[in-house]
């Protein structure tokens, strides 16, 4: 079975730097990809992390700790823009399958 | 830049009547998917393609609904039967290989009434 849990909802301040948890139980991996989701739109690709470690791309960074079922998304000087649903989803062995997570509604407050 | 395309972007139709959903991949693309978010709710695994086949689906996925990919540039998801708890975005996605990311077509709202 798969179990990916993220927090709900979260509020941060402009420009200022915040942490999104996923952790996961899943029968079987292959990789774990962040997305975001702005309401009534599809998801758009942030980030993807196969191996531990962090992976940094401009003002975001994942992170992923496969023994602990683990990975962060880390989004730094946050604009307004930032404003949206976050989705941490795990791909199965085979690679043909992603799993979600209900997703976290970041809100960025002036 | 190439994007994945979907028709229509908003359908309402009545219960019991069928829907076929249309989607352009990038056309690159090797794998192909159909994913359903109900309002509110999380994003949903469908089905899989890949080699003009099935390659994975979900419990969501059953008898009502069908795939095909009937030339080189389209796919599209069938579902025979409507009933109202259908309803939701159905969002198309594609991807060039298996562990590369996944690109998104900006969905098709479904009101089944």
């Amino acid at each position: 079975g798969q179990n990916i849990d993220q927090p709900t909802e979260m509020t941060a301040t402009e420009g200022a730097i915040v942490q999104i948890n996923c952790t996961y139980q899943t029968s079987g991996f292959n990789g774990l990809f962040w997305y975001q989701q702005h309401a009534g739109e599809a998801p758009t690709f942030l980030s993807y992390n196969v191996l531990d470690g962090l992976e940094e791309k401009g003002r975001f960074s994942s992170f992923l700790s496969r023994s602990k079922g683990y990975s962060y998304l880390l989004l730094k000087e946050l604009q307004m823009k930032d404003s949206a649903s976050y989705l941490c989803a795990v791909l199965n062995n085979a690679g043909n399958m992603l799993t979600f997570g209900g997703g976290t509604r970041l809100m960025v407050k002036p | 830049e190439p994007e994945v395309t979907q028709t229509p972007s908003h359908q309402v139709t009545q219960m019991g009547q069928e829907v076929i959903l249309r989607c352009v991949p990038i056309s690159n693309h090797l794998y192909f998917y159909w994913y359903r978010q109900i309002l509110g709710q999380k994003v949903e695994f469908l089905v899989s393609f890949y080699n003009n086949e099935i390659s994975e689906k979900s419990e969501i996925f059953d008898d009502q609904f069908s795939v095909e990919r009937p030339d080189g540039s389209n796919f599209t998801l069938k579902i025979r039967s409507t009933k109202l708890e259908d309803s939701a975005m159905y969002f198309c996605a594609s991807r060039w290989g298996l562990q590369s990311e996944q690109f998104f077509g900006p969905g098709t709202r479904l009101t089944v009434l």
